[in-house]
């Protein structure tokens, strides 16, 4: 099955800095790596995702990179705002049902 | 457009008790998931479903059962709670394999 370690399990940044978040997985088979934001009192809601055949993808403020040879991806997000804090997930996908595996979490506070 | 939805969002139960955690999506999607939050732990997964009528276990089933009749509704039925039940759960559905849309969540506590 999938494995997925995610470090660190909180960070702490002044508005403005960037914030990396870095995630590694086992099964060399997954092939999407999704990232997801949950707000406090809320679902965890998917913010940007990779597969297999890219290096990086960037969304605005947000980007992921992702080296299969190392089996690891990160999270950053640059110019943090306050509305940045909330506790980020990774996951992996199982090879043997492709169900998601997820990293334990990581807690992000923007300081103002 | 309402997504999924979780209902009840908190709940007291006594061990011993029953109840049914409910969840709905209006998306026609074909994949619906239950997951367990604890702290620290991340997310893990209690159940699945590819369609209506057919269901499977994740990691972490025992205590646990459900059911889909419709792709709509996919509830999970606690029948004899523990004090380890304690936990936030989330209901989720997709379109295909790998992602998802998620619920608002259910806290449970049991006393």
């Amino acid at each position: 099955g999938e494995n997925v370690e995610q470090h660190p399990s909180t960070l702490s940044v002044q508005e403005g800095d960037s914030a990396v978040i870095k995630c590694t997985y086992s099964d060399s088979a997954s092939n999407y790596f999704p990232w997801y934001k949950q707000e406090l009192g809320k679902g965890p809601q998917l913010i940007i995702d990779i597969r297999s055949n890219v290096g990086e993808k960037k969304d605005q403020r947000i980007a992921v990179t992702l080296n299969k040879t190392a089996k690891h991806f990160s999270l950053h997000i640059t110019e943090t705002q306050p509305e940045d804090s909330a506790v980020y997930f990774c996951a992996a996908p199982r090879s043997n049902d492709y169900k998601l595996s997820f990293g334990a979490g990581t807690t992000v506070t923007v300081r103002a | 457009n309402a997504g999924v939805t979780q209902t009840p969002k908190f709940r007291i139960l006594k061990i011993g008790q029953s109840m049914t955690l409910q969840c709905t999506q209006d998306m026609n999607h074909n994949y619906m998931y239950w997951y367990r939050q604890d702290p620290g732990m991340g997310l893990k997964l209690i159940y699945y479903s590819v369609g209506a009528g057919i269901t499977d276990k994740g990691e972490v089933p025992n205590g646990y059962n459900v059911s889909r009749s419709t792709t709509e509704d996919f509830p999970l039925r606690l029948e004899l709670a523990a004090p380890s039940q304690t936990s936030v759960y989330f209901c989720a559905s997709s379109y295909s394999e790998g992602w998802a849309f998620f619920g608002q969540g259910t806290r449970l506590t049991v006393v």
